[in-house]
């Protein structure tokens, strides 16, 4: 149990464009999902955090409006990365909670972004 | 501040080697303590936790952690390594001001066969 999934697994796109990833909990339902990213060689970086029915909230640095999160449903968390740019690419990962309170969290496997 | 600190970044072993990964952390509250492994290819995959109780934590696949509060401490062992050790190893402190789990920098392991 507790699996989540992203997709898509690897997107490249034109600089200026939007992607949109998915993360979905696909056995239970996530009332906490987080978005995190990963450079090549380094840690995870909690971006933001996304409660089911209210708006996200972003870590210090990082552009609410440039990663669009939307938590519309309890399996299902979206990250859209807008007109994006060549620093953008990265590894972007989602982890969701099964419960409030809960200790640990489940990661999805992850998407690859490369901007041309 | 709170902060997890892996010294090791990348360690090469031979098969039946015995591993240990420095884990050190920094903060003032309770401790709640991870370790996740990171196959190639794959996604974060929790390896064992410790909350409290016995510092001594066992987990999956012969792994094991040793929680050392004076040390600030939360080092993985394994005492004989097999070449699908090889992956990403991330050591993660759970804040319980905030629930937001910190990461290390991560300690890449290539275990040669």
């Amino acid at each position: 149990g507790a699996v989540v999934s992203q997709h898509p697994s690897w997107v490249i796109c034109k600089s200026g464009t939007s992607v949109k990833i998915e993360c979905r909990s696909l056995d239970f339902q996530a009332t906490t999902m987080f978005w995190y990213r990963q450079f090549p060689k380094q840690s995870l970086m909690l971006m933001a955090t996304s409660n089911e029915g209210s708006k996200a909230t972003y870590e210090q640095g990082v552009e609410k409006d440039k990663f669009l999160i939307n938590h519309a449903s309890l399996t299902l968390s979206t990250l859209t990365v807008t007109s994006a740019h060549p620093e953008d690419s990265s590894f972007y990962i989602c982890s969701a909670l099964r419960f409030r309170g809960e200790d640990t969290q489940y990661f999805g496997p992850g998407t690859r972004l490369t901007v041309l | 501040a709170q902060s997890v600190s892996q010294h090791n970044h990348h360690v090469i072993l031979s098969e039946a080697a015995s591993l240990e990964l420095g884990c050190n952390y920094s903060y003032g509250g309770t401790v709640n303590l991870f370790w996740y492994v990171q196959y190639p290819g794959q996604h974060l995959q929790l390896l064992l936790k410790y909350f409290s109780g016995d510092p001594l934590v066992k987990g999956i696949k012969g792994f094991e952690a040793e929680f050392i509060k004076s040390k600030f401490s939360f080092n993985l062992r394994k005492p004989s390594v097999q070449w699908s050790d090889t992956a990403e190893y991330f050591c993660a402190l759970l804040s319980s001001n905030t629930g937001k789990l910190i990461f290390g920098q991560g300690t890449t392991l290539q275990v040669k066969p």
